[in-house]
C-alpha cells in the first residue's frame, strides 16, 4: 500500500535553513506530481508546493516563493523541500501528500505522510 | 486566491444524528471540490472528491453534495470514529485552498 514518510524536521533559528524528504513507497513514484502541505500548531491546513512526475514544473504558494525549493529524485522514490530563510510563521507540521492522477495534476490530496515538524525559535 | 469558508467551525453531536457541515467558496468551484478528515496527531485522509464521488474504501455515510460556490458533507448516522476535525478544499484554481475546518465533538 501506499507509504509516504516524512524526516528532517527539527528546530532551526530564524534565517537559517532546513531541508526535509518524504520516502515514498508502493506506489509508482515517478508517475505522479507530489505536493508538501503544512499546519501551523493548533491552526488548519496550507498548501506549499507541487512538482509534477517529471520534475518539469514546480509551483509555490505566495507564502514559501523564493525562499523554499521543491525537488524530487525519481530514482530514489525520494521528494524534497528546501527551506532557507526560515521565519516564525513557518513553525508547522509539514506533510508530503500524493497527488492522484498519474502523469498529470489533480491539485488535491489522496495520500498523506504522517508529518514532521519544523519549528522556528530562537 | 479562492477564500473557502466552512460553517459551522464546530458542532456537537451525538451517536446516530445526521450531521451537515457547508463550504462555501468565493467564486464557483465547478464541484472541484474535497473533503478530508482529520484525527488529532494524524494526518488528513481524503473522504471525498469532485463534491461528490467517495474515495474508496470510505464508508457510505459520509456523503457530498452541491454546485457553484455552495458545498455540504453530510455524515447520516454519526458513529464514535467520526468524532474528528473537517476540512473542504477546493481545486479549482491554484493555489489549492483550504477551510478553516470544521470540528465535530461528542455531545
Amino acid at each position: 500500500q501506499v507509504q509516504l514518510v516524512e524526516s528532517g524536521g527539527g528546530v532551526v533559528q530564524p534565517g537559517g535553513s532546513l531541508r526535509l524528504s518524504c520516502a515514498a513507497s508502493g506506489f509508482t513514484f515517478s508517475s505522479y506530481g507530489m505536493h508538501w502541505v503544512r499546519q501551523a500548531p493548533g491552526k488548519g491546513l496550507e498548501w506549499v508546493a507541487f512538482i509534477r512526475y517529471d520534475g518539469s514544473n514546480k509551483y509555490y504558494a505566495d507564502s514559501v516563493k523564493g525562499r523554499f525549493t521543491i525537488s524530487r529524485d525519481n530514482s530514489k522514490n525520494t521528494l524534497y523541500l528546501q527551506m532557507n530563510s526560515l521565519r516564525a510563521e513557518d513553525t508547522a507540521v509539514y506533510y508530503c501528500a500524493k497527488d492522484p492522477i498519474p502523469y498529470s495534476s489533480g491539485w488535491f490530496f489522496g495520500y498523506w505522510g504522517q508529518g514532521t515538524l519544523v519549528t522556528v525559535s530562537s | 486566491d479562492i477564500q473557502m469558508t466552512q460553517s459551522p467551525s464546530s458542532l456537537s453531536a451525538s451517536v446516530g444524528d445526521r450531521v451537515t457541515i457547508t463550504c462555501r467558496a468565493s467564486q464557483g468551484i465547478s464541484n472541484s471540490l474535497a473533503w478530508y478528515q482529520q484525527k488529532p496527531g494524524k494526518a488528513p485522509k481524503l473522504l471525498l472528491y469532485a463534491a461528490s464521488r467517495l474515495e474508496s474504501g470510505v464508508p457510505s455515510r459520509f456523503s457530498g453534495s452541491g454546485s457553484g460556490t455552495d458545498y455540504t458533507l453530510t455524515i447520516s448516522s454519526l458513529q464514535p470514529e467520526d468524532f474528528a476535525t473537517y476540512y473542504c478544499q477546493q481545486y479549482y484554481s491554484t493555489p489549492p485552498t483550504f477551510g478553516q475546518g470544521t470540528k465535530v465533538e461528542i455531545k
